[in-house]
């Protein structure tokens, strides 16, 4: 089946500074890609859907020059949380939908823990 | 608008009984839905989806879920569970057809088995 790889899997950084996560898709070509945050005991709330060659669309309340999102490639978006802040602490999770008629079902990174201290 | 309901927050089963997980869904097109599995600390495991045909779909480790459109429900079953079915399950709903259409998920059930 498909598979979507992320990564780092965790990443500790001090507060101030900008940390990136890799989604990749490595066996199809996604247009789209999904990025997702996860508070602890809380559910999969998304942020923003990102879009090959063009803008991210961000959900209402994330904050678009806080959370940078590049989709510079079939295979490849980024996730960068700039300034960061220990609130920004959280599973961050990706995922990108093969597009083939009649199966758009989403394929899942395994998560990227970050933890700002 | 899409959204899931997942009324349970928390359910605790003994081993080797029967458990049904709850969701609801609201969609104005044809849905797709999805269950999935999380572990503590690790990612997302698709346990079934649906989208067409048959309204009782077979998933792994032994799930199964029923999509009843009247009730615009999606519940999961496990006909015996096993110790190592504790996880958080989500429920989820897409548009089907559509590969940029995002995946909104219900709030989660946290399973917990009594030995």
């Amino acid at each position: 089946g498909a598979v979507v790889s992320q990564h780092p899997s965790r990443v500790i950084c001090k507060s101030g500074t900008s940390v990136k996560i890799e989604c990749r898709s490595l066996d199809f070509q996604a247009t789209t890609m999904f990025w997702y945050r996860q508070f602890p005991k809380q559910s999969l709330m998304l942020m923003a859907t990102s879009n090959e060659g063009s803008k991210a669309t961000y959900e209402q309340g994330v904050e678009k020059d806080k959370f940078l999102i590049n989709h510079a490639s079939l295979t490849l978006s980024t996730l960068t949380v700039t300034s960061a802040h220990p609130e920004d602490s959280s599973f961050y999770i990706c995922s990108a939908k093969r597009p083939s008629q009649g199966d758009t079902e989403a394929f899942f990174g395994q998560g990227t823990r970050l933890t700002v201290v | 608008a899409q959204s899931v309901t997942q009324p349970d927050i928390h359910i605790t089963v003994s081993e080797g009984a029967s458990l049904e997980l709850r969701c609801n869904y609201s969609y104005g097109a044809t849905p797709y839905l999805f269950w999935y599995v999380q572990s503590p600390g690790q990612g997302l495991q698709l346990l079934l989806k649906y989208f067409s045909g048959d309204t009782l779909v077979q998933g792994i480790k032994g799930f199964e879920a029923e999509f009843k459109r009247s009730q615009s429900s999606f519940n999961l079953r496990k006909p015996s569970v096993h110790w190592s079915d504790a996880a958080e399950y989500f429920c989820a709903v897409g548009a089907l057809y559509s590969s940029a259409s995002k995946i909104i998920f219900g709030s989660g059930t946290r399973l917990s088995i009594r030995p």
